[in-house]
């Protein structure tokens, strides 16, 4: 029969085009998120992280970007590349939480 | 390369028995998280040991425990397997409690 999974969102990108991944988090008292990139077979890879006391940080290729007015979180990947096809998850901390709390995930395709 | 290692990396075996899945944190680290990532439920947290103690518990089941020993590597165990137990167990890493997280490769448990 056929398999029931989560329907991850998909962003389909041309290779050198500009990518931007977005992701709304749950708990207002949260104050650090984490991007993650995980590719088939393998862990999940820190990109980025933010403080809450920031709006903005810059990485190489990548900026995140978080308005804590509505609780979003955004990725954004430059000249996004074959290499950067991959699942891409947003993670919650709260200040002495003991677990990060992740998203559902976005898929990201690089077209050539 | 996070450091994280988890042994083994594949693993088959019937309903009813009991598995021990290993995590080596990376050095320096006290705390290791467990998640499991299966198609339907994303990337959920199991629970958290920090240098031997153990500090969160997330969605673990009764048939599953874990245990983190005085060289600071750590054990899942999971007993009474069913088949909605196949999925893949990450193991991960950090300094501190619940800031930034590095993860093993995982092991990936298929339960016929």
């Amino acid at each position: 029969g056929e398999s029931v999974g989560l329907h991850l969102p998909t962003l389909s990108v041309q290779e050198g085009d500009n990518s931007i991944i977005n992701c709304a988090y749950s708990n207002s008292a949260s104050d650090y998120f984490i991007w993650y990139k995980q590719e088939s077979g393998k862990g999940p890879q820190f990109i980025i992280d933010i403080r809450s006391n920031m709006d903005k940080r810059q990485g190489q290729r990548v900026t995140v970007l978080l308005n804590k007015t509505v609780k979003h979180l955004s990725l954004q990947i430059a000249a996004t590349q074959p290499g950067d096809s991959a699942v891409y998850f947003c993670a919650e901390n709260i200040e002495y939480g003991n677990k990060l709390v992740f998203g559902a995930g976005t898929i990201l395709r690089v077209k050539s | 390369d996070s450091g994280v290692t988890q042994t083994p990396k594949h693993l088959i075996t019937a309903t009813g028995q009991r598995v021990t899945l290993r995590c080596s944190p990376r050095s320096g680290d006290l705390s290791v998280y467990w998640y499991q990532q299966s198609l339907d439920q994303g990337l959920q947290f199991l629970i958290q040991y920090y240098n031997g103690e153990e500090r969160a518990k997330g969605n673990i089941l009764e048939r599953f425990s874990a245990q983190q020993f005085p060289d600071l590597h750590s054990e899942l165990n999971l007993s009474s397997l069913e088949l909605g137990d196949s999925a893949l167990y990450f193991c991960a890493s950090s300094v501190d409690s619940g800031r930034q997280q590095f993860f093993g490769p995982g092991t990936r448990l298929t339960v016929l």
